[in-house]
């Protein structure tokens, strides 16, 4: 068990230009998430896939987020034509399926966008 | 209203005393409860879960499950200088749905 993973830890961005995450899960959890967290906030969610298959985007993401789980291992996510208010931590956990389990959370992505 | 509600503190307590946090929730069919301990700059690691009525004790740690009253709180036992971080609550509704987390509470433990 390696814990999840994401790259980069942090991104500065100029606005307008795009970024792109990385998380890599743990192998045996079919479930990842996406969350975002600003200061003084708790993550706020932003989408999940189960396996390859996302199951539900947050009403909040613009359609300037996008994200993908190709084959279900790891997943993507992309910002397109980033803004000053995108300036967040992005946070990435997996789980196993049912209740039973919480989220391992990965160190997160601390995006800048100046 | 917020559907997980937090006081965001800082709540201080002296070392070696019980630490209580508290959290409520608006949404009557939620089912499933977590605490995360979250230090400054650092992503949540899970503390505890509880899906019952009642108390779940690990450790130093005891969750409390109140679903009438719609409340989950935290206890911490024998305050730590190191216990000092913002834990933050979240819930789940029935089908696993994505845990919604409150803004967390700052927990300061004084030496």
């Amino acid at each position: 068990d390696t814990g999840v993973s994401q790259d980069p830890r942090h991104k500065i961005t100029k606005r307008g230009q795009n970024v792109t995450f990385r998380c890599d899960p743990i192998s045996e959890h079919n479930r990842l998430y996406w969350y975002r967290q600003t200061l003084g906030q708790g993550p706020e969610f932003l989408t999940y896939f189960q396996n390859e298959a996302q199951l539900e985007k947050s009403r909040l993401l613009s359609d300037r987020f996008s994200a993908e789980r190709p084959k279900g291992s790891f997943s993507t996510l992309e910002i397109q034509r980033t803004e000053q208010g995108d300036s967040a931590m992005y946070l990435c956990a997996s789980s196993r399926p049912g209740q039973d389990y919480g989220y391992t959370f990965g160190s997160g992505t601390r995006l800048t966008v100046v | 209203q917020k559907e997980v509600e937090q006081n965001s503190g800082p709540l201080s307590v002296p070392e070696g005393a019980i630490a209580s946090l508290n959290c409520t929730y608006s949404d009557r069919v939620s089912q499933s409860f977590f605490w995360y301990r979250q230090y400054s700059g650092k992503s949540p690691e899970l503390i505890m879960s509880i899906y019952s009525n009642g108390d779940k004790e690990d450790g130093r740690f005891t969750a409390q499950l109140n679903k009438a009253s719609q409340y989950v709180s935290l206890l911490i036992r024998d305050s730590q200088p190191s216990d000092s971080a913002t834990y933050l609550c979240a819930v789940s509704h029935p089908g696993n749905t994505p845990l919604v987390f409150g803004k967390g509470t700052r927990l300061s433990v004084i030496a």
